[in-house]
């Protein structure tokens, strides 16, 4: 069972839109959210990350947008250039036992067009 | 500098042979972890250790098998039992009272 979904598998977006990628999960017990950015042949590196007690966190470009209640958060590109084009995974951390293990959403393909 | 590397980046193996990828780090990180990579799937855990001679199986541990003898290396065994191994495998490490979970450069298996 998928314990982050993600959406859109990819998106295209032209450069200086805003690009919008959404993430939904159940375990309420969940404590870190994190996005990470991805380039091909490349490890994953952390772009932003939220806990659940914040609202929004805005770092440059890139901000993260949380509704607890509604267990979803989604990460928002402002002005989104052609070096933006990646592949972006959403995460959640579990607690307890699990303490530190990530599970990740499918993740999105980000295109941005000059 | 200070990071994680990974060896070989691209490896070939026959059907029937075990590989093992390495993963060592030198950021003197408590937890490390395995992913496999596959389009569309997204990261899956393989198996994670949190300290020395200490790893939890992730939830695709079926096919692969792992040591932590030593806090810097965790070395990923990918073994003929794994059905489908063709995938690119991801290391990371998270030191103890952090958040950020650290990659490395992947490897690339390929079963001809």
């Amino acid at each position: 069972q998928q314990q982050v979904k993600q959406s859109p598998q990819s998106l295209i977006v032209q450069k200086g839109g805003i690009s919008i990628i959404n993430c939904a999960y159940e375990n309420t017990a969940f404590d870190y959210f994190p996005w990470y950015q991805q380039f091909p042949g490349k490890g994953p590196a952390l772009l932003i990350a939220i806990r659940p007690d914040v609202s929004e966190k805005k770092e440059g470009r890139f901000t993260i947008s949380f509704n607890k209640s509604a267990k979803q958060f989604s990460l928002h590109i402002m002005d989104s250039q052609p070096g933006d084009s990646a592949t972006y995974f959403c995460a959640a951390r579990g607690e307890g036992s699990t303490l530190g293990r990530l599970y990740f959403g499918r993740g999105t393909q980000l295109t941005v067009w000059p | 500098d200070g990071g994680i590397t990974q060896s070989p980046k691209y490896l070939f193996r026959k059907e029937g042979q075990n590989v093992t990828l390495s993963c060592e780090q030198n950021l003197n990180h408590d937890a490390m972890y395995w992913y496999r990579q596959d389009p569309g799937q997204g990261l899956r855990l393989i198996y994670y250790s949190q300290i020395v001679n200490d790893f939890q199986k992730g939830d695709i541990a079926e096919g692969y098998s792992v040591s932590r003898e030593k806090k810097e290396s965790f070395p990923l065994t990918v073994t003929s039992a794994q059905k489908n191994p063709t995938a690119f495998y991801l290391c990371a490490s998270r030191d103890r009272g952090g958040n950020e979970q650290f990659f490395g450069p992947g490897t690339r298996l390929t079963v001809l």
